[in-house]
């Protein structure tokens, strides 16, 4: 079975720092992996997703993620933090083998902006 | 213009009462989807539907029951409520359900049951 884990339940940085959130997965199958975004009292929104193509994955609102396969990971980077980055963020891995595409969910992680 | 829709959008009720939350969506898509996020914010898929027939069924307890009138429509019910029913639920649509397809949320519907 498929599944995901985010390294810490809330990070904390400041503004103009980098963004770093921690992302592995577990998967017998070649991967599709994907970063949500959801602020606060609101639904998911896409960041960006890995569906075996360039492992650099650009998003929106300036993030990337690496998907790296010797490290099965898919950690999301942004060079400088803003205040409305403020969310919390969902790393989440497709379940099937090309059948179903159900997200199985890390826990989340909760960034938060220091002005 | 909302892509994926959910009414209620609070929902506040009673242990023992029977509910349901509507979910509509207007981009044309084959593939919706329940899913249930707790107090803890962790996000759990319950059911998919694909063109109005049940794919998935994870391992929730029958008394919640979806129901599919057309593939733009994936309403949930839920009877005989209980403490633990109290999360957001989300509806989510994907254009085949494919693995790898972008899923589009809603909004999200707070349940509390008191």
């Amino acid at each position: 079975a498929q599944s995901v884990t985010q390294l810490g339940s809330h990070v904390s940085v400041s503004e103009g720092a980098l963004v770093l959130l921690r992302c592995n997965y577990s998967s017998s199958v070649p991967p599709y992996l994907f970063w949500y975004v959801q602020y606060p009292n609101q639904g998911l929104q896409l960041l960006l997703k890995y569906t075996s193509a360039a492992t650099l994955v650009k998003g929106i609102n300036g993030f990337e993620a690496e998907f790296k396969k010797s490290e099965t990971s898919f950690h999301l980077t942004k060079p400088s933090a803003h205040m409305s980055d403020a969310a919390e963020y969902f790393c989440a891995v497709s379940e099937g083998g090309g059948s179903q595409g159900n997200l199985i969910f890390g826990k989340g992680t909760k960034l938060s902006v220091k002005p | 213009d909302t892509a994926v829709s959910q009414t209620p959008k609070y929902l506040v009720t009673q242990m023992g009462n029977d509910k349901s939350i509507k979910c509509e969506q207007n981009l044309g898509h084959d593939t919706m989807y329940w899913y249930k996020q707790d107090s803890k914010k962790f996000l759990k898929i319950m059911f998919s539907y694909n063109n109005k027939e049940l794919i998935i069924n994870e391992t929730v307890p029958n008394r919640f029951s979806p129901k599919s009138p057309d593939k733009a429509h994936l309403n949930l019910h839920i009877n005989s409520l209980e403490l633990g029913d109290s999360a957001v639920y989300f509806c989510a649509s994907t254009p085949s359900g494919l693995a790898g397809g972008q899923q589009y949320f809603g909004p999200g519907t707070r349940l509390t049951v008191t």
